[in-house]
């Protein structure tokens, strides 16, 4: 079983859509859980980091189940710019700060 | 804003050279990771460092590779005999806690021909 499993897509959405990216992790031990967002070639950015209670960030969503090893993301009201890789990342189980990172979805937002 | 930054951009070199890739960490961070990308696939964790030590690397990271803080500043990543498969995108990061967010520099594309 893959660390971080996720769907690759892609993803072709109309602006304006809702769309939802899910992620699987391996590793009960894993502590902290992030989305990042990477466009062609570059470096990933934080998108948001993910608690147990989930969060929310504008039009964005992150909810988190421990139990089921299970992590996902909701982007509401699609936006063109919001067109990216989407990765799923975990920490490692031996506190040194090692991420683990998905395969990424891809999302494309047409107008 | 603050950011980590690399050299150079883009490395070419011939397989068996050695090349070091250059790191600045955002200042008052104090952890500090490399991570490769090979074209089309997954970001691959390399190694982690803090306190002037490696505190865990990967399997990837053998004999061949080595990191250090040569001073305040700089974080280098040194490959001692390039093969073809270590061609890839290489990204160092920070952190000042390693629970917190890590900041990605932009970069460095290693092509080994």
């Amino acid at each position: 079983r893959k660390e971080v499993e996720q769907d690759p897509g892609p993803f072709n959405v109309p602006e304006g859509a809702t769309v939802a990216f899910n992620c699987t992790y391996s590793n009960s031990a894993s502590q902290s859980f992030f989305w990042y967002r990477q466009d062609c070639r570059k470096e990933p950015k934080l998108l948001m980091s993910v608690y147990s209670s989930g969060n929310e960030d504008g039009r964005f969503t992150a909810q988190l189940n421990r139990a089921s090893q299970y992590i996902s993301l909701l982007i509401r009201d699609s936006k063109l710019s919001d067109s990216a890789t989407y990765l799923c990342v975990v920490s490692g189980s031996s506190n040194t700060g090692k991420l683990i990172f998905g395969q990424g979805t891809t999302l494309q937002v047409k107008p | 804003e603050p950011e980590v930054t690399q050299t150079p951009s883009h490395q070419v070199t011939q397989m068996g050279q050695e090349v070091i890739l250059r790191c600045v960490p955002i200042s008052n961070h104090l952890y500090f990771y490399w991570y490769r990308q090979i074209l089309g696939q997954k970001v691959e964790f390399l190694v982690s460092f803090y306190n002037n030590e490696i505190s865990e690397k990967s399997e990837i990271f053998d004999d061949q590779f080595s990191v250090e803080r040569p001073d305040g500043s700089n974080f280098t990543l040194k490959i001692r005999s390039t093969k073809l498969e270590d061609s890839a995108m290489y990204f160092c990061a920070s952190n000042r806690d390693r629970a917190d967010e890590q900041y990605f520099g932009p970069g460095t594309r290693l092509t080994v021909t």
